[in-house]
């Protein structure tokens, strides 16, 4: 068990559809990282949050947001959703503000079923 | 942008052969992590390669990072049931960056 905890485990929708996805962060930790994985592309990094601020941006679609709230959780919103939204999103945290050295520390992931 | 390409794709062993996936990046890299994702999981962190030729092992597992930090490998000695997953290199390159680039991952089977 990381410590990251990710709510829902499972999602399904359909397209065109709204979800929000819930990460909270390890105890302590400052940054937040959200990453899609599919079949074939593997982990792509999608956003960083550092202690409520964006961090850095990675393969993040404009259909996509993400925050970081006063207490640390992390939400990430997608929006129109598209069948090929269908994935694992992976949160991450790290104690400090990432990059250069930084350990990440993965929730269990939230699968989601675009149909 | 930066890349980090990972070779194999797929790997199947008997159990109790070797392993070595390989990974390689399109810039030079300030560190390299290394993560296992067993079937069904999240990657979890193993080690990560700092210094240029550093190598770091850990029971079975031998890892290396290239004079050029642009490369590293992992290597495992007479594969076990239990070393089944994916292995995801990432590499930071440091250069302001503050995010990790994953490579695709080696799937590792091993046939008992």
């Amino acid at each position: 068990d990381s410590g990251v905890t990710q709510t829902p485990k499972h999602l399904i929708t359909a397209t065109g559809q709204r979800v929000t996805l819930r990460c909270s962060p390890r105890s302590g930790d400052l940054s937040v990282y959200w990453y899609q994985q599919s079949l074939d592309q593997g982990l792509q990094f999608l956003i960083q949050y550092y202690n409520g601020e964006e961090r850095a941006k990675g393969n993040i679609l404009e259909r996509f947001s993400a925050q970081q709230f006063p207490d640390l959780h992390s939400e990430l919103n997608l929006s129109s959703l598209e069948l090929g939204d269908s994935a694992l999103y992976f949160c991450a945290s790290s104690v400090g503000s990432g990059g250069r050295r930084e350990t990440q520390y993965f929730g269990p992931g939230t699968r989601l079923l675009v149909l | 942008g930066q890349q980090v390409m990972q070779i194999p794709q797929y790997q199947h062993v008997q159990e109790g052969e070797d392993f070595t996936t390989y990974c390689n990046s399109s810039t030079t890299l300030s560190n390299i992590q290394w993560y296992k994702q067993r079937p069904g999981g999240h990657p979890v962190f193993l080690i990560q390669l700092v210094k240029s030729g550093e190598v770091k092992k850990q029971k079975r597992l031998t890892f290396q990072f290239g004079e050029a930090k642009k490369n590293s490998s992992l290597h495992i000695t007479a594969t076990q049931t239990t070393d089944v997953g994916t292995y995801f290199c990432a590499g930071d390159s440091g250069a302001g960056s503050y995010q990790l680039t994953f490579g695709k991952g080696t799937k590792l089977s091993v046939i008992p």
